[in-house]
């Protein structure tokens, strides 16, 4: 079956500008989780969904970022007044529900979207 | 708090020798581990999981990791490394305390194979 997949797979835009990143998670996975991997780091946790409510936002850096979900598949990552430290590789990730505890959904991973902010 | 150290950003072997690529962690409770493999321009791949049951966890591709509660590790190892191998690894610890059980990420090690 298909995989998560994620649009534009490069996007190139200026300083100050909108930009939206869109998540298209594997059919029947409840759970989507946004991270953002710059250059030579690993990624990090910005946002998880469980349905169309986010349930952590815990990581999206300022309020300049933004996420929803509103029919509990596509996602789309907003993000205003983009910086160039916004730079970086934009994952998606989908799963059967997430939960606390010892029970664990692996967590499948999109291409991602490499955002360049000039 | 929950996190990963990977202690080398860098591991070079030979094509046929081993690979051992190291990996510490910090957690209060008995802690749910993964090793992702990224290779260029592709998505992040689970290569091997451990969560509470046995300590050595074998993978996919022939990895394997073990998991030594007393050193707080998990290194992932390899008895011969092949050509492609050659990617990005990340040692990972799952959030047990919070809904949906985020991903905490090491820095990485890539792993460079010689001919």
């Amino acid at each position: 079956g298909a995989g998560v997949s994620q649009t534009p797979s490069n996007k190139v835009t200026e300083k100050g500008k909108y930009v939206e990143l869109r998540c298209d998670p594997i059919s029947g996975h409840t759970a989507l989780y946004w991270y953002r991997q710059s250059l030579g780091q690993g990624p990090e946790f910005l946002i998880y969904f469980q349905g169309t409510g986010a349930a952590d936002d815990s990581g999206l850096p300022n309020d300049r970022f933004f996420a929803v979900r509103p029919e509990g598949s596509v996602s789309t990552l907003k993000i205003q007044r983009t910086e160039r430290g916004d730079s970086a590789v934009y994952l998606c990730a989908s799963s059967l529900p997430g939960l606390a505890g010892d029970t664990y959904n692996e967590q499948f991973f999109g291409p991602g979207t490499r955002l360049t902010v000039l | 708090a929950q996190s990963v150290t990977q202690l080398d950003s860098h591991v070079s072997v030979s094509e046929g020798t081993p690979v051992l690529l190291r990996c510490n962690y910090s957690s209060s409770y008995s802690p749910s581990l993964f090793w992702y493999v990224q290779h260029p321009n592709k998505g992040l791949q689970l290569l091997l999981k451990y969560t509470s049951a046995a300590t050595l966890v074998k993978g996919i591709n022939g990895f394997e990791a073990e998991f030594k509660k007393s050193e707080t590790s998990f290194h992932l190892t390899k008895p011969s490394a092949h050509m492609s191998d050659a990617a990005e690894y990340f040692c990972v610890v799952r959030d047990h305390y919070n809904q949906g059980g985020k991903l905490i990420f090491g820095q990485g090690t890539e792993l460079s194979v010689k001919p």
